[in-house]
């Protein structure tokens, strides 16, 4: 495996539920993001862990929660979603301090219904 | 006003046509300036890296900033239908874990 691997490719979850999405990546980066991706939107940035640390967006609802475990794994964990919450969640990595900008995984299609 | 403005479209041009894509952003502290390019059903790929004013060539594709402007531009010569996805410019103040601050996107046909 090679770049950003992200899974599940597509997922349907009731509002309910409680799901994880999953982020690897295999580029010895040690900076990684989770992005939203809403139509007709810029991306949105959720979470940055960075060198152990997180920063995140405040406006990020806290039925979103990030969990970064070492530097090659990222875990987004969803509970109660809304119907507005339906996007594309991007994962993405870079070496904090250099520059190159970000290499993207192809993302998780979230519908909550 | 958004910090980065970026015309969604879409835009559609014949096949060899040249492109040409913006973005206008109003944070002068920006320096480092990316488009992305993202096919359906996949994530961004970067294309283009630059850093403050000037222009940067990679074989069809031409990043130009104008930072006295606060525009940046891509441009695409010989565009090929491969070419069609959607284009993202985004930048960010530094080289750390940045925050990058994306556009909304451009969708592009390029038409045969």
């Amino acid at each position: 495996e090679t770049g950003v691997t992200q899974t599940p490719r597509h997922l349907v979850m009731g509002m309910t539920n409680k799901k994880s999405l999953k982020c690897e990546q295999h580029l010895g980066h040690n900076a990684m993001y989770w992005y939203k991706q809403s139509a007709k939107k810029p991306l949105e940035l959720m979470f940055v862990y960075s060198l152990e640390e997180r920063v995140e967006n405040n406006s990020v609802p806290s039925r979103f929660s990030p969990e970064c475990p070492n530097s090659s794994h990222l875990f987004l964990h969803l509970h109660t979603l809304q119907p507005e919450d339906s996007a594309l969640y991007l994962c993405a990595s870079s070496q904090a301090l250099e520059g190159g900008g970000y290499t993207f995984g192809s993302g998780t299609r979230l519908t909550v219904v | 006003q958004k910090e980065v403005e970026q015309d969604p479209g879409p835009l559609s041009v014949p096949e060899g046509a040249i492109v040409s894509l913006n973005c206008t952003y109003s944070n002068s502290a920006f320096q480092y300036f990316m488009w992305y390019r993202q096919y359906s059903r996949k994530g961004p790929e970067l294309l283009m890296y630059t850093y403050s004013s000037g222009n940067k060539e990679d074989g069809r594709f031409t990043a130009q900033v104008d930072k006295s402007s606060k525009y940046i531009s891509l441009f695409i010569r010989d565009s090929q239908p491969s070419d069609s996805a959607t284009y993202l410019c985004a930048m960010s103040v530094g080289q750390g874990a940045q925050k990058l601050v994306f556009g909304q996107g451009t969708r592009l046909t390029i038409n045969p």
